[in-house]
């Protein structure tokens, strides 16, 4: 099975840099996905993680250990409607989606 | 382009009331399809997931039923609603070999 873990609360000044941090336990490794959710909604797909390092993607970019069962969400130049809940999820061998319990990201102007 | 339809989004049930849900993808064939609950405040919970016609896998014992009648239709159902099925469901699919879930905008159910 999986097992995810991640801060319950972060909160950051707008125009600030913040990291989520996730941690992972998982029988076999195929990817890394980030959601982000406002209050309300569904969640969005932000990236998907296979290989080590960093991706980037605008504002937002992704990093992955394999080794470590680590991963990172960050998030520059934070803006009012980056408050959000962000989701870690592992998929399992058949395709279902494990998810962590979410970060909730408060910016502050 | 693909897009995913759930309905109705908001919902107001009696306890012991029956329940339906529909999810509609359009735009591609034969997508995997899941049905999530998020109780408030909580993460998401896998309820049931499908990969093809007929084909329901279910994750957690309820009394909630999954039912998928044509290729890109997805179905959630009760026959007696219970307080503790209130949360918000939502709808996903992927396609083909791909893991990326895409998410429907959700039904939101209160049950009183």
């Amino acid at each position: 099975g999986q097992n995810i873990d991640q801060p319950t609360e972060m909160t950051a000044t707008e125009g600030a840099i913040v990291q989520i941090n996730c941690t992972y336990q998982t029988s076999g490794f195929n990817g890394l996905f980030w959601y982000q959710q406002h209050a309300g909604e569904a969640p969005t797909f932000l990236s998907y993680n296979v290989l080590d390092g960093l991706e980037e993607k605008g504002r937002f970019s992704s990093f992955l250990s394999r080794s470590k069962g680590y991963s990172y969400l960050l998030l520059k130049e934070l803006q009012m409607k980056d408050s959000a809940s962000y989701l870690c999820a592992v998929p399992s061998n058949d395709y279902k989606l494990s998810f962590g319990a979410g970060t909730t990201v408060t910016v502050r102007a | 382009s693909q897009t995913i339809h759930q309905w109705p989004a908001t919902l107001v049930q009696p306890v012991g009331s029956p329940l339906s849900l529909e999810c509609t993808v359009e735009g591609t064939s034969n997508p995997n399809l899941y049905w999530y609950r998020q109780a408030a405040g909580r993460g998401l919970q896998l309820l049931f997931y499908s990969v093809g016609i007929g084909q329901i896998s279910s994750e957690v014992p309820q009394n909630l039923s999954a039912s998928r009648p044509q290729d890109r239709q997805f179905i959630l159902s009760s026959k007696k609603l219970l307080l503790s099925d209130s949360g918000f469901y939502l709808c996903a699919w992927t396609e083909g070999a791909a893991r990326t879930q895409y998410f429907g905008p959700g039904t939101r159910l209160l049950v009183l």
